[in-house]
C-alpha cells in the first residue's frame, strides 16, 4: 500500500491550460505539503495544511490553488498554465508538523509546452 | 532562510567516507535529513532536535550542534547505494515549514 500517492504521475499540457493534481495520503497524518522541485533539485515548500487548514502560502502565485477535502487528501489546481510552472511537484505528509519526518509522493512531472 | 549545504558535489569511491553539513545562521528547532535518488521521491533518513545530538543507524549518522545551527551528514565506508542528491531541511520555531538546502550530489563509484 502506497503511503503518499499522487496523480498523475506525468503531465504534459499547453501554455494557458488549467490542470490538476490529486495527492492522497493514507498514514493518518495531520499535515500535509506541496513541494516544487525545479530543474536544478532545488525543492521549495509551496503550502502546508494542518487538519485541512492553510497554514502556510510561500508567496506561490494565486494561479495556484490548493484544495483539502479532508485530512487525507491535498490537490493542487494550476490556473493558466506557464512555461516555468514545469517541474516536478511533490506531495508530502507529516503526522505532527513540526519535529516530525515527511513522507512524500512519488512526485508529478509536470511539462508545460 | 535556506540553510547552506556544502559540498554541491562528492565523488568517492567505495569505502570511503564522506561528511556533507549544514548550516543556518539562525537557531534552529530541527534538521531533517534526506535522500533522493534520480527521478525518484525524496526518502527520510533521520531528524535532529536537541542541540548536541548525535544519532545514526547503519553507517549514516549524523550530529547537531549546541547552538543549533549546524549538522553534519557522515557517510562510513560509503556503498554504490549511497549515490543520489543529499538534502538538508531546516525547521524554525513554529513549524509547519521544513525549507530545504540546495542539496549535495554524492556519487559512489565501485
Amino acid at each position: 500500500d502506497t503511503a503518499v500517492s499522487q496523480t498523475p504521475k506525468y503531465l504534459v499540457t499547453q501554455m494557458g491550460n488549467d490542470k490538476s493534481i490529486k495527492c492522497e495520503q493514507n498514514l493518518g497524518h495531520d499535515t500535509m505539503y506541496w513541494y516544487k522541485q525545479d530543474s536544478k533539485k532545488f525543492l521549495k515548500i509551496m503550502f502546508s495544511y494542518n487538519n485541512k487548514e492553510l497554514i502556510i502560502n510561500e508567496t506561490v502565485p494565486n494561479r495556484f490553488s490548493p484544495k483539502s477535502p479532508d485530512k487525507a487528501h491535498l490537490n493542487l489546481h494550476i490556473n493558466s498554465l506557464e512555461l516555468g510552472d514545469s517541474a516536478v511537484y511533490f506531495c508530502a505528509s507529516s503526522q505532527a508538523g513540526p519535529g516530525t519526518e515527511a513522507f512524500f509522493g512519488q512526485g508529478t512531472r509536470l511539462t508545460v509546452v | 532562510q535556506q540553510p547552506v549545504q556544502s559540498p554541491q558535489a562528492v565523488i568517492l569511491r567505495e569505502g570511503e567516507d564522506a561528511v556533507i553539513n549544514c548550516s543556518s545562521s539562525k537557531a534552529l528547532y530541527s534538521v531533517h535529513w534526506y535522500r533522493q535518488k534520480h527521478g525518484e521521491a525524496p526518502i527520510f533518513l533521520m531528524i535532529l532536535l536537541k542541540g548536541g545530538e548525535q544519532k545514526g543507524h547503519d553507517k549514516i549518522s549524523a550530529s547537531f550542534n549546541e547552538k543549533k545551527q549546524q549538522s553534519s551528514l557522515y557517510l562510513t565506508a560509503s556503498q554504490l547505494s549511497y549515490s543520489g542528491t543529499y538534502f538538508c531541511g531546516t525547521e524554525n520555531t513554529g513549524g509547519f515549514k521544513t525549507i530545504f538546502g540546495a542539496g549535495t550530489r554524492l556519487f559512489v563509484k565501485a
